[in-house]
């Protein structure tokens, strides 16, 4: 099967302009997640939509970021205006409750994005 | 809220050599993931534990989750240069919302 697709794998803005990512889950997914990873730590998860419907943003900060999952397949997310602290990779992961109670999440390649 | 820490940060290991890394998480997990990140890479998943006091092995991986269900830890017995990387755990409290511990980086000498 196909894998979990971002786009793109890299981007650089400078601060106050805006950017977008995407990606496309594993067909039949219905989980997918969106995690921030600063180089040398763990991922932080963002926010968590169940088919198209948000079950977690609580980390996401939304007076700069926001995202959407259109008809629950694809995802987009978006920041306006970037600072510095948001160079990071952005990873995208899907999952599928029909393997319970695995709860294995399959990852994108991520967009590395860089503010300057 | 729910934090997820790893020890140790880092660990330089001969080939051959064994490599313990423990999590501790400040509340009681519904079940635990652990996923290994090659350098430049993403993070691939290794297991899933549930149960209380649950080993699992994988070749030459053991995994295990605490009686209380709040630590785990992963031990690579004789360690090769492909298990180069970093190796995270991921404790979800009962939502699907997974949080990520702090990981540990492990680098093989030759």
């Amino acid at each position: 099967e196909a894998g979990v697709a971002q786009s793109p794998r890299y981007k650089i803005i400078e601060k106050r302009q805006s950017v977008a990512f995407w990606c496309n889950p594993i067909s039949g997914h219905a989980t997918l997640y969106w995690y921030q990873q600063i180089l040398g730590q763990g991922p932080k998860l963002l926010i968590q939509f169940q088919n198209n419907g948000v079950v977690d943003d609580s980390q996401l900060p939304k007076d700069r970021f926001s995202a959407e999952r259109l008809k629950g397949v694809d995802s987009t997310l978006k920041i306006q205006p970037a600072k510095l602290e948001d160079s990071a990779v952005y990873l995208c992961a899907s999952s599928s409750h029909t393997s319970y109670p695995i709860y294995e999440q399959y990852f994108g390649p991520g967009t590395r994005l860089t503010v300057t | 809220g729910q934090q997820v820490m790893q020890i140790p940060q880092y660990q330089h290991v001969q080939e051959g050599e064994d490599f313990t890394t423990y999590c501790n998480s400040s509340t009681t997990l519904s079940n635990i993931q652990w996923y290994k990140q090659r350098p430049g890479g993403h993070p691939v998943f290794l297991i899933q534990l549930v149960k209380s006091g649950e080993v699992k092995k994988q070749k030459r991986l053991t995994f295990q989750f605490g009686e209380a269900k709040k630590n785990s830890s992963l031990h690579i017995t004789a360690t090769q240069t492909t298990d180069v990387g970093t190796y995270f755990c991921a404790g979800d409290s009962g939502t699907y919302k997974y949080i990520f511990g702090t990981g540990t980086r492990l680098k093989v000498l030759a």
